[in-house]
């Protein structure tokens, strides 16, 4: 039991599809990551909510739109994806403030045709 | 940009061996978390160091910061097959605050 899922655990779409990874946590946490890990590449920092709020973007094309409702949920909309967005993503939660340790989800491993 | 270069990136020992994996950076940070991550599950976080010249040890694994905060050090004593899994190593950026991960090191104990 991690305290944060994710659903799916594997989503194979096609690249006209659309469709929502989800993120659950059970931690009390008051932010959430979106991260997304390549073979051989640094975890690569997507999104990040704070007290539901985005406060981070780091230049992600417009086909992945993520959504916080509430502090203990977080979506990532998938539209029109391509070849090269296949990979593992990550949900993670944190206490706000520095130094705060991250707790992830087992991710979704995302393969697009 | 704030980088965290992790070496070796891929290792293959025999049981009872040692090693060190190491995290490096030209960049100051105000932390420095290690992971473990295995197969099909998301990184687990192993230790949080703060402080520059700390070490924390976790039964087998020895975690030090260096001096200046900009790297850091993963030692295993007698490594075990449970060990196997991929090491991460993150930053805590003194400017934002945010986790600047490396790129990684797959560790692999062969009984």
């Amino acid at each position: 039991e991690t305290g944060v899922t994710q659903t799916p655990r594997h989503l194979v779409m096609g690249m006209t599809n659309k469709k929502s990874l989800k993120c659950e946590q059970h931690l009390g946490h008051n932010a959430m990551y979106w991260y997304k890990q390549s073979a051989k590449k640094p975890l690569e920092l997507m999104f990040v909510y704070s007290l539901e709020e985005r406060v981070e973007n780091n230049s992600v094309p417009s086909r992945f739109s993520p959504e916080c409702p509430n502090s203990s949920h977080l979506f990532l909309h998938l539209h029109t994806l391509q070849p090269e967005d296949s990979a593992l993503y990550l949900c993670a939660s944190s206490q706000n403030g520095r130094n705060q340790p991250q707790h992830f989800g087992d991710g979704t491993r995302l393969s697009i045709l | 940009t704030q980088l965290l270069e992790q070496s070796p990136q891929f290792l293959s020992i025999q049981e009872g061996e040692n090693l060190t994996v190491y995290c490096n950076s030209s960049s100051v940070f105000s932390s420095l978390q290690w992971y473990r991550q295995e197969p099909g599950e998301g990184p687990v976080l192993l230790v949080t160091v703060v402080t520059g010249g700390e070490v924390k040890k976790l039964k087998r694994l020895t975690f030090q910061f260096g001096d200046a905060r900009k790297d850091s050090s993963l030692h295993i004593t007698a490594a075990q097959p449970g060990d196997t899994g991929l090491y991460l190593c993150a930053g805590g950026s003194s400017n934002t605050g945010k986790l600047i991960f490396g790129q990684g090191t797959t560790l692999q104990v062969k009984p």
